[in-house]
């Protein structure tokens, strides 16, 4: 079965320390792939997304995420995080020729000030 | 732009009822999704629609679930025969292409 894992399921880290966000799946045909997050009291937002290209992508507040297709893998980094990226964050994978979006459990991101 | 709404935004009702959300999406956007998202999961793919026509719907989701969206415009979910099983999330999102805006979701509790 199709499926997105995402193992680290609470991250705590200070402000200005490095980020890295795994995200695994499995399919072994073409996907695009999408981080999501949602702050506090908010609504789930795209936070990047990749369809082809270059492996690597920027996406908005400082984010990228590399692609790796050979290790079925999407993570997420951020150089130096603030504590305004306090947030829950979700990695999802939507198999090429489907409408099926397939996320992972989340990994809920505290930064502490 | 409004963003995309969802009603009622909690209901609570006893095993063996029927209820119905409603999502209103943003209104250029011709794709409209549903999910339903349980406690320390994440969402979960439950249907799409292309302006009016349901083009995929989940293996997982029973007979006990339809959606419609007679328009092509705003989207109604209804669960009949609620089971406590049903208890959750419910998220609607909707896009132009690839971007999906999510709205603020449906809590459903089922005593």
């Amino acid at each position: 079965a199709q499926s997105v894992s995402q193992h680290n399921h609470h991250v705590i880290l200070s402000e200005a320390a490095s980020l890295e966000l795994g995200c695994n799946y499995s399919y072994g045909g073409t996907v695009n792939l999408f981080w999501y997050v949602q702050y506090p009291g908010q609504h789930l937002q795209l936070l990047l997304k990749y369809f082809s290209g270059d492996p690597l992508v920027k996406g908005i507040k400082g984010f990228e995420a590399e692609f790796i297709k050979s290790k079925f893998s999407f993570n997420l980094r951020k150089p130096s995080v603030q504590w305004s990226d306090t947030a829950e964050y979700f990695c999802a994978v939507n198999p090429s020729g489907t409408y099926k979006y397939i996320f992972g459990t989340g990994t809920r991101l505290k930064v502490l000030a | 732009d409004t963003g995309v709404s969802q009603d009622p935004r909690h209901k609570i009702t006893k095993r063996g009822q029927n209820v119905t959300f409603r999502c209103d999406p943003i209104s250029e956007h011709n794709r409209l999704y549903w999910y339903r998202q349980t406690l320390g999961q994440g969402p979960e793919f439950l249907t799409y629609f292309q302006n009016e026509a349901q083009l995929e719907k989940s293996r997982l989701l029973s007979d006990r679930f339809s959606a419609e969206r007679p328009k092509g415009s705003f989207s109604t979910l209804e669960i009949q025969r609620t089971e406590q099983g049903d208890s959750a999330m419910y998220l609607c999102a909707s896009s132009e292409v690839d971007t999906q805006y999510f709205g603020p979701g449906t809590r459903l509790t089922v005593l």
